[in-house]
């Protein structure tokens, strides 16, 4: 089956720093990666929308300047926290769709998630 | 604007059989996921529904009715494992997938 790997799993950094995360499909291509971000015992919030070759569409709310995303491949895209603050501190989530002859009923595929920590 | 709606929390018992309700408001329908998520790890994929009615995947059953903006989840046979919050999500026009705020699960033995 379809697998997106995440990584790092984890990540403490000190308010100020930057962090990045990767996101990798690692058995079909993926022209679009969705960036999710989920609070404790709160759901997914999409963050923003990565497609390859182009720039990301981000959700109202969503610093660009802040999460900066680039999806320089059909495998990979990444996500860098930009001068992390301690509200940061989250669970972020990656997912792609595999593209078959029809997406519509492809689901989304998640990588394992990265919890950072900034202190 | 959307708005997807689930139970906050539900309990039941193993063995017994437990309905999971979603009801949603988006802008544009293409199609309603049901995600599994047990705590700090990331949400796998259980059903997808685009047209009404049943679809039935072992244990687990996921109803849709477009007209009435309604889906369920539907888990027989309940084990101590299916502990875990369940996710409505719904797939906009523009493509994008939008969650609801997802419902945790109790299973008592």
């Amino acid at each position: 089956g379809a697998v997106v790997s995440q990584h790092p799993s984890r990540v403490i950094c000190k308010s100020g720093t930057s962090v990045k995360i990767e996101c990798r499909s690692l058995d079909f291509q993926a022209t679009t990666m969705f960036w999710y971000r989920q609070f404790p015992k709160q759901s997914l919030m999409l963050m923003a929308t990565s497609n390859e070759g182009s720039k990301a569409t981000y959700e109202q709310g969503v610093e660009k300047d802040k999460f900066l995303i680039n999806h320089a491949s059909l495998t990979l895209s990444t996500l860098t926290v930009t001068s992390a603050h301690p509200e940061d501190s989250s669970f972020y989530i990656c997912s792609a769709r595999r593209r078959t002859g029809s997406s519509y009923n492809s689901p989304l595929h998640f990588g394992n998630g990265t919890r950072l920590t900034v202190t | 604007g959307q708005n997807i709606d689930q139970p906050t929390e539900m309990t039941a018992t193993e063995g017994a059989i437990v309905q999971i309700n979603c009801t949603y408001q988006t802008s544009g329908f293409n199609g309603l996921f049901w995600y599994q998520q047990h705590a700090g790890e990331a949400p796998t994929f259980l059903s997808y529904n685009v047209l009404d009615g049943l679809e039935e995947k072992g244990r687990f059953s996921s109803f849709l009715s477009r007209s009435k903006g309604y889906s369920y989840l539907l888990l027989k046979e309940l084990q101590m494992k299916d502990s875990a919050s369940y996710l409505c999500a719904v797939r906009e026009r523009d493509d994008k997938i939008i969650f609801g705020k997802g419902t945790r699960l109790h299973i008592l033995p």
